[in-house]
Parts: structure tokens; C-alpha cells; sequence
């Protein structure tokens, strides 16, 4: 049962383009994680987020946990071809160690 | 070394054979995980373990799945009688065990079952 859904599930876009992934589910979580993974290689984590509502930002990167802790956004100024790549969001559960559920994945493609 | 270390980075077999998967944590990480990721998909949980703890295997897909891990380091995923649906790319992660830990993952075994 894939728990968090994400869309889309490919983009592919011009360099300068804004865009926004999303990251869904019906559950709560007491924390979400963005990763990001490149062909041949395993996830990279980019943020962490734990408070409902909290916004935090990688240089164009700005990332959003939900109010309710449901749902997650990361959306991407002026994308350059270097931000290609799988994007994976992944929930973790309080008493559940750090056991996390991943999301479905975005497939990102900025070309020039 | 490093960073998490996966071997083989490829594997071909069989239908019908055993593979056996091994993975190499960062040094001094309790936490190892295993999962599982279809082409261009998201992670499959298979198995967890923390420390001396019992092992999380409530991601393994079947009995034909198990994994066990040796002094508390390196870790070995064995799958039975192989099927064509286990290809995959199979990816191991290690953390320092706390919670809302950053998860440092290998390069993962792609393995397929002709």
C-alpha cells in the first residue's frame, strides 16, 4: 500500500522554469523528508521538515509541510538542467524508529 | 569507508536461483535498512534494523525474502528461488539511529531475473 502519492509523476521543463511537485497522503506524519536521486546512485537527502505549516528553503529550492502534517510541497525557481533528477518525499512516524514511508517519485527533466 | 557500500552493483540470474545481497553501513550506524525501488518508482520497505533490537520485517513481500545483520554491521539480503517480478534495484541505508535522522543510502544492486 504506497501510502504517499506524489505529482506528477514526470515533469520535463525548460531551464527558468518555476515548478511545483506535490506530496500527498491521507495520514499524518510527524515528519517529512525530501530526497533526491540521480540515475545510478541511491537518494540524497535535501530537508527535513517536522512542524505543520513550517516553510524552508535550499537556495531556489522551498519546501512546505502542511498544516495538518498531511501533505507536503517543494517547489523550484528558475530550474537549471543540474536539478534533473528523482524526486522522493517520505514520511516518518513518531515510535517508529526512523522507518519512513517513501513517496511514488517525481521524474524531473529540465532541458536547455 | 565512507559512505554505504553495496555489492554487486549488478547481478543476472536465473529464474529459480538464490541471490545474495550484501551491504556495508557507515561506520558506527545502528540503523540499516533495506529497500526496494522499481524503475523510475519510490521506495519499497523491506526490512529494519536498529541495534540488538528485533528486526522490522514487515516490508519483506514473502517468505522467500530474508536478511540478517552480523556483529552489527554489515548486512546480507538473500532472496530464494528467485522471479522475474524480484528485478529491481535494491538499496541499502544506514542512520545514525535517532529519530528524524537523515538516512545515508548505498548505490544500490540492480538485479535481474531472466
Amino acid at each position: 500500500t504506497q501510502l504517499l502519492e506524489q505529482s506528477p509523476q514526470f515533469l520535463s521543463i525548460q531551464e527558468g522554469e518555476n515548478l511545483t511537485v506535490y506530496c500527498n497522503s491521507s495520514s499524518v506524519f510527524s515528519s517529512l523528508q525530501w530526497y533526491r536521486q540521480e540515475p545510478g546512485e541511491g537518494p540524497v537527502l535535501l530537508v527535513t521538515v517536522v512542524t505543520g505549516g513550517e516553510v524552508k528553503k535550499l537556495k531556489r529550492l522551498t519546501f512546505q509541510f502542511g498544516d495538518a502534517r498531511k501533505d507536503s510541497s517543494l517547489h523550484i525557481t528558475a530550474a537549471q538542467p543540474g536539478d534533473t533528477g528523482l524526486y522522493l518525499c517520505a514520511g516518518g512516524k513518531a515510535g517508529g524508529g526512523n522507518k519512513l514511508t517513501f513517496g511514488t517519485g517525481t521524474q524531473l527533466k529540465v532541458e536547455l | 569507508g565512507a559512505g554505504v557500500s553495496q555489492s554487486p552493483s549488478n547481478k543476472v540470474t536465473e529464474k529459480g536461483k538464490d541471490v545474495e545481497l550484501r551491504c556495508d553501513p557507515i561506520s558506527g550506524h545502528t540503523a540499516l535498512y533495506w529497500y526496494r525501488q522499481s524503475l523510475g518508482q519510490g521506495l519499497e520497505f523491506l526490512i529494519y534494523f536498529q541495534g540488538n533490537s528485533a528486526p522490522d520485517k514487515s516490508g519483506l513481500p514473502s517468505d522467500r525474502f530474508s536478511a540478517e545483520r552480523t556483529g552489527g554491521s554489515v548486512s546480507t539480503l538473500t532472496i530464494q528461488r528467485t522471479q522475474q517480478e524480484d528485478s529491481a534495484v535494491y538499496l541499502c541505508a544506514s542512520s545514525s539511529g535517532l529519530a528524524i535522522e537523515t538516512q545515508y543510502f548505498g548505490p544500490g544492486t540492480r538485479l535481474l531475473v531472466l
